[in-house]
């Protein structure tokens, strides 16, 4: 079965300063992988996805998350944290195959410092 | 509109009622998700639908849990004998459905669901 860990619970960064959260996934082959936002009051909207091909992968908002298939990872990145960026993010993995539901981790929520 | 819809945003009801929560997917997509999102969790998967039929409903956690999408497109997720457990947000997703498990789900903003 496909999961997702997403270790840190509560992030917080200054506004200015670089981000990255850190996603590792469970699945037995490459699997699709995203990566949501979810604002308060809001629905979950997509910041990128992961296919195949290149492995750093460019998103909406200024962010990327690159993949790495010897750690299992997904990890998102930005560079420059605006204060808009609070929310919590949501990694998730879909399988190439079969289910077409997404299995998400339990998510990490950014605090952003002025 | 341009994006899924969910109705009612709140729901408050006492245990043992029955409840309805609706989904009006974006038009044209054919696939349509039912998740839900506990306090502090990311959403789970309840049960998927390929146009009027339930492809997937493995994630429904027990018999009191049932889904509809009679024309294929509004879709109702049914309650029976509500529990406090569960009280969570219900989410929404339609997918355009031509592209397997790798397509983009478009979610709505849920429906908050209180059991007292």
């Amino acid at each position: 079965a496909q999961s997702v860990t997403q270790p840190d619970i509560h992030i917080t960064v200054s506004e200015g300063a670089s981000l990255e959260l850190r996603c590792n996934y469970s699945y037995g082959a490459t699997p699709y992988l995203f990566w949501y936002v979810q604002s308060p009051g809001q629905g979950l909207q997509l910041l990128l996805k992961y296919f195949s091909g290149d492995t750093l992968v460019q998103g909406i908002k200024g962010f990327e998350a690159e993949f790495k298939r010897s750690q299992s990872s997904f990890n998102l990145r930005k560079p420059s944290v605006h204060w808009s960026d609070a929310a919590e993010y949501f990694c998730a993995v879909g399988a190439v195959t079969g289910r077409r539901a997404l299995t998400f981790g339990s998510g990490t929520r950014l605090q952003v410092q002025p | 509109g341009a994006g899924v819809s969910q109705t009612p945003s709140n729901k408050v009801t006492e245990k043992g009622k029955y409840v309805e929560l609706r989904c009006d997917p974006i038009s044209g997509h054919t696939a349509l998700y039912w998740y839900r999102q506990s306090l502090g969790q990311g959403p789970e998967f309840l049960i998927y639908f390929q146009g009027t039929g339930a492809a997937d409903d493995s994630g429904l956690p027990n018999d009191r849990f049932f889904a509809v999408r009679p024309e294929g497109s509004v879709s109702t997720l049914k309650i029976q004998r509500t529990e406090r457990g569960d009280s969570a947000v219900y989410l929404c997703a339609s997918s355009s459905g031509g592209q397997g498990g790798g397509e983009t789900q478009y979610f709505g903003p849920g429906t908050r669901l209180l059991v007292l």
